[in-house]
C-alpha cells in the first residue's frame, strides 16, 4: 500500500514563526499535494507539484511556500505563522488524475 | 473553474435507515469522480470512485452512480450502521489535458447515526 506520511499529528506555533510541515510518499508517485481543510468549507488546495522542484499554486496559496528537493518529500512552509492559518493540514499523493492517497493530516494551532 | 456542491449536513439517521448524500459538480472537461470517507481523528480515505458517465463506484454497501445529463454523483446505502458515522466528501479530478488532476472537493457532509 501507497503510504503518505505527514511528520507532526498536532502542532502549536506562535504568531510570526516559520513553519514547516513535511510530507514524504514512499511509492514515487510524480504528483503531491498541499490541502488545508476548515470546517463548512471542505478541502482547499493550497499548492501542488507534478516533478522534483516544480510547483504551482492552488486555491489559496497566499501566505505559503513549498519545497520539493526530492521526488518524495513535499514541505509546506508558512513564512510568518497567522492565527487564520490554524487548521488542518493534509498532504496527498497521486500517480494518475484518478487514484490519490492521504496522509493523516497535521493539525496546526497558531497562538 | 471546477466545483462540487454537496448537501448540506449535518445528517443524522437511525441504523438501517437508508441514506442519500447529494453532489452536484461543474466541470469544463470529463472529470473523475470520487467520494472520500473521514472518520474521527483520521485522514482521508477513499470510498468510491467512477471515471466516466454511467460507470457506478460501489464499496462497503455505498454506491454512487456517475450522471453525466445531470452532472451528479450521488452517495447511497440501503442500510445504514453505527460505524458508518464520519465526514464525506464528494470530489473531482480534472486532468484538462494534464498528466497530473487537482481534486476539488465538496465542503463535506457529517454523518451521525444513532443506535
Amino acid at each position: 500500500d501507497v503510504k503518505v506520511t505527514q511528520s507532526s499529528r498536532y502542532l502549536v506555533k506562535r504568531t510570526g514563526e516559520k513553519v514547516f510541515l513535511e510530507c514524504v510518499q514512499d511509492m514515487d508517485h510524480e504528483n503531491m499535494f498541499w490541502y488545508r481543510q476548515d470546517p463548512g468549507l471542505g478541502l482547499r488546495l493550497i499548492y501542488f507539484s507534478y516533478d522534483v522542484k516544480m510547483k504551482e499554486k492552488g486555491d489559496i496559496p497566499e501566505g505559503y511556500s513549498v519545497s520539493r528537493e526530492k521526488k518524495e518529500r513535499f514541505s509546506l512552509i508558512l513564512e510568518s505563522a497567522s492565527t487564520n492559518q490554524t487548521s488542518m493540514y493534509l498532504c496527498a499523493s497521486s500517480f494518475t488524475t484518478s487514484s490519490y492517497t492521504f496522509g493523516s493530516g497535521t493539525r496546526l494551532t497558531v497562538v | 473553474g471546477d466545483s462540487v456542491t454537496q448537501m448540506e449536513g449535518p445528517v443524522t439517521l437511525s441504523e438501517e435507515a437508508f441514506l442519500t448524500i447529494n453532489c452536484t459538480y461543474t466541470a469544463t472537461g470529463y472529470p473523475s469522480l470520487f467520494w472520500y470517507v473521514q472518520y474521527p481523528g483520521e485522514g482521508l480515505q477513499l470510498l468510491l470512485k467512477a471515471t466516466k458517465a454511467d460507470d457506478k463506484g460501489s464499496n462497503k454497501g455505498f454506491e454512487a452512480t456517475y450522471r453525466k445529463e445531470t452532472t451528479s454523483f450521488h452517495l447511497e446505502k440501503g442500510s445504514v450502521q453505527v460505524s458508518d458515522s464520519a465526514v464525506y466528501f464528494c470530489a473531482l479530478s480534472d486532468a484538462g489535458g494534464t498528466s497530473y488532476g487537482k481534486l476539488t472537493f465538496g465542503q463535506g457532509t457529517i454523518l451521525t447515526v444513532h443506535p
